[in-house]
C-alpha cells in the first residue's frame, strides 16, 4: 500500500482482555518495528523485525506482549491480560532497507490507540 | 545508554516569529539525527536529517545543523505558520531502533 497501515485505530478493553493490533507496512519494506507511546510522551520502542525475523524484542515490557511477522509483511502486537498501564498508542513503523544499512528513515502509521478500563 | 533531551513545551508563538526548539542526545558512536513532526491524528512523519557531524538537514523552512562539540540539533525556523502547530520529536539511531525525546508540542496564533 502507499502507507503503513494500522488497525484498529482505537480499541477500549476491558482489564484481563487479551488484545491484538494489527500492522500492514509498506509493501517490499524489509524492516518493521513497533513503539509505545504514552499520553504526552515519546514513542517508546518495543521490538523490530527484519523480514520475518525478531531481531530485537529487548523493548516488550513484560511476558505479556508478544509480536510475530510469520511471512515478513504483516505483522500484529498482541498483549494478553490487559492492566490500566498498557493503554497507550501503539505505532508501528517500516523501512525499506534493514537497520543495519544505515538509512535509518521509518515511515510511521497512524497508530492504533488502546485503552483499558 | 542512549538517549535525547528535548526542551519542555508547550512553546506558543505569534505567527512569523523565529522558532527554536532545543535538542541534546547522548549516544555512543556517531548516530544519524532526526525531527520528526506529529500532527493531531496523523502517524510521525520525518522532517528532516542529518547523518554526520556539521550537516544541515533542511525541509519546509525548518533547519538543524548536527554538532558534535555541543551534541545538539537545534530545530529552527524563521517564520512558523499556523500549520506548523504540531508535536516535534527530535530522534537519534540506536542500536536496532531510533530513540526518540519526549517531544515538543508547538503552537502557533495567528
Amino acid at each position: 500500500g502507499a502507507g503503513v497501515s494500522q488497525s484498529p485505530r482505537y480499541k477500549v478493553a476491558k482489564r484481563g482482555q487479551d488484545v491484538a493490533l494489527r500492522c500492514d507496512p509498506i509493501s517490499g519494506h524489509v524492516s518493521l518495528f513497533w513503539y509505545q507511546q504514552a499520553l504526552g510522551q515519546g514513542p517508546e520502542f518495543l521490538t523490530y523485525f527484519q523480514n520475518e525475523a525478531q531481531l530485537d524484542k529487548s523493548g516488550l515490557p513484560s511476558d505479556r506482549f508478544f509480536a510475530e511477522r510469520p511471512e515478513g509483511s504483516v505483522s500484529t502486537l498482541k498483549i494478553q491480560r490487559t492492566q490500566q498501564e498498557d493503554s497507550a498508542v501503539y505505532l508501528c513503523a517500516s523501512s525499506l532497507v534493514p537497520w543495519s544499512s544505515g538509512a535509518n528513515v521509518l515511515t510511521f502509521g497512524a497508530g492504533s490507540r488502546l485503552t483499558v478500563l | 545508554g542512549d538517549s535525547v533531551t528535548q526542551m519542555e513545551g508547550p512553546v506558543t508563538l505569534s505567527e512569523e516569529a523565529f522558532l527554536t526548539i532545543n535538542c541534546t542526545y547522548t549516544a555512543t558512536g556517531y548516530p544519524s539525527l532526526f525531527w520528526y513532526v506529529q500532527y493531531p491524528g496523523e502517524g510521525l512523519q520525518l522532517l528532516l536529517k542529518a547523518t554526520k557531524a556539521d550537516d544541515k538537514g533542511s525541509n519546509k523552512g525548518f533547519e538543524a545543523t548536527y554538532r558534535k562539540e555541543t551534541t545538539s540539533f537545534h530545530l529552527e525556523k524563521g517564520s512558523v505558520q499556523v500549520s506548523d502547530s504540531a508535536v516535534y520529536f527530535c530522534a537519534l539511531s540506536g542500536y536496532n531502533k531510533l530513540i526518540f525525546g519526549a517531544g515538543t508540542r508547538l503552537a502557533v496564533h495567528p
